[in-house]
């Protein structure tokens, strides 16, 4: 199986530009996870797509956003980009299944390479 | 809320030598999993080792190894044999076994290993 792609690899922007990150699961994953890692917060959880649906969401600002689409294919916004964006955004996919799916076969997340903003 | 403490931001290890990378965690929660990261420059994050909390013994993968001690909330990592391709940034995550909720990472530790 191909293993989870994230498009582009590499952007700069501008302050106040926005950008669109896309990410596509390992097939037969339905769930997709945004993490941003910097090094001063380390890696800290944007938010997660089920089946369409965003199920969790981190604590960041409505600038981010992000959609999942019918073939689990995920996609991520930033507006009004700030010089603090930058960070390597990345991507994990999974099976998942909520609750009734507990398992760890379910949830265990695999990454993908990441994609590393720069905003100038 | 749950919380990963790696309280060694960088290590170095000589080739073939041993070495343990400690992770600390807090949580009220009674199952979970625990993982190992390893995020070569690269940047690719692999899944180096995992944990159920429900089971007492401690995960193994090969030169990998974890000393899982569920009451103390400890959770260290202990490469055998140190490797050049070792040499990473190494993630301990933790994650409710419920499902849908997001891996808490800790901060990360800087292993360099040395020819």
């Amino acid at each position: 199986k191909a293993g989870v792609t994230q498009t582009p690899r590499y952007l700069i922007k501008t302050r106040g530009q926005q950008v669109t990150l896309s990410c596509s699961p390992i097939s037969g994953h339905r769930s997709v996870s945004w993490y941003q890692q910097t090094p001063g917060q380390g890696l800290q959880f944007l938010f997660e797509y089920f089946s369409e649906t965003q199920r969790n969401k981190g604590n960041f600002p409505g600038r981010f956003s992000g959609r999942q689409f019918s073939n689990s294919r995920s996609e991520m916004n930033v507006s009004t980009l700030e010089l603090g964006d930058s960070a390597l955004y990345l991507c994990a996919s999974s099976q998942g299944g909520g609750a009734r799916f507990a398992g760890v076969a379910y949830n265990e997340q695999f990454f993908g390479p990441g994609t590393r903003l720069t905003v100038l | 809320a749950q919380t990963v403490t790696q309280s060694q931001p960088e290590m170095s290890v000589q080739e073939a030598e041993t070495v343990t990378l400690s992770c600390t965690y807090d949580t009220s929660e009674n199952n979970y999993y625990l993982f190992w990261y390893k995020q070569p420059p690269s940047r690719q994050m692999i899944l180096v080792i995992r944990q159920e909390a429900y089971k007492q013994q401690n995960a193994t993968e090969n030169r990998f190894s974890v000393n899982f001690q569920k009451a103390a909330k400890s959770f260290s990592l202990k490469i055998s044999d140190s490797q050049l391709g070792d040499t990473a940034m190494y993630f301990c995550a933790f994650m409710i076994i419920s499902g849908n909720t997001p891996l808490v990472f800790g901060k990360g530790t800087r292993l360099s290993v040395i020819a």
